[in-house]
């Protein structure tokens, strides 16, 4: 069954550094693959997704992510963080017409 | 993307009460929804599917009898927490996709927050 394994349940990275979030998926055959993001109390936001267009997805608020085939991996970056980045950060896989959810990782931005 | 409304944002209830969550779709036919269920600090649980018309399948260990799921128009998708216990107090979030997309465009409200007291 596809899943997804987010490594991490906290990051924390300051104010201008590269933000990294990882993300390993477990399947087949290349799946759909979304980053959400949560600020809290509220639902979800789509930051990017993938569905085999492209390998280097680009998403709103300078985020991306690269489908590796080879690491089965969709890791999220952005190359300098800011402060309203620090939410909480959820890598899925589209399965059986279903969306699952990694466990999520908790960003920190230290000023 | 399309927007899916969910209401109420937030909801206290006494316990044994019964409580329902709206989820609408606002531009689109939304043929299929999904109900997750997300516990303070974790992840989205999938607790049921519904497709317009049908009964609602239920994700293994859900409680369908405590959890009431009705579809019955293509814009409008309903949850119900019967005889509500604190337990049962939890972020509630739901997702809608119209029947010509994958699931690569489903859209999701923006929850609703459960108090049981």
């Amino acid at each position: 069954a596809q899943s997804v394994t987010q490594l991490g349940s906290h990051v924390s990275v300051s104010e201008g550094a590269l933000v990294l979030l990882r993300c390993n998926y477990s399947s087949s055959v290349p799946p759909y693959l979304f980053w959400y993001v949560q600020y809290p109390n509220q639902g979800l936001q789509l930051l990017l997704k993938y569905t085999s267009a492209a390998t280097l997805v680009k998403g709103i608020n300078g985020f991306e992510a690269e489908f590796k085939k080879s690491e089965t991996s969709f890791h999220l970056t952005k190359p300098s963080a800011h402060m309203s980045d620090a939410a909480e950060y959820f890598c899925a896989v589209g399965r059986d017409d279903k969306i699952i959810f990694g466990k999520g990782t908790r960003l920190h931005i230290l000023p | 993307g399309a927007v899916v409304s969910q209401h109420p944002s937030r909801v206290i209830c006494k316990s044994g009460t019964s409580v329902k969550i709206e989820c609408r779709s606002l531009d689109f036919q939304a043929t299929t929804m999904f109900w997750y269920r997300q516990f303070p600090k974790q992840s989205l649980m999938l607790m049921a599917t519904s497709n317009e018309g049908s009964k609602a399948t239920y994700e293994q260990g859900v409680e369908k009898d405590k959890f009431l799921i009705n579809h019955a128009s293509l814009t409008l998708s309903t949850l119900t927490v019967t005889s509500a216990h604190p337990e049962d107090s939890s972020f509630y979030i739901c997702s809608a996709r119209a029947h010509e997309f994958r699931i690569t465009e489903a859209f999701f409200g923006q929850g609703t927050r459960l108090t049981v007291v």
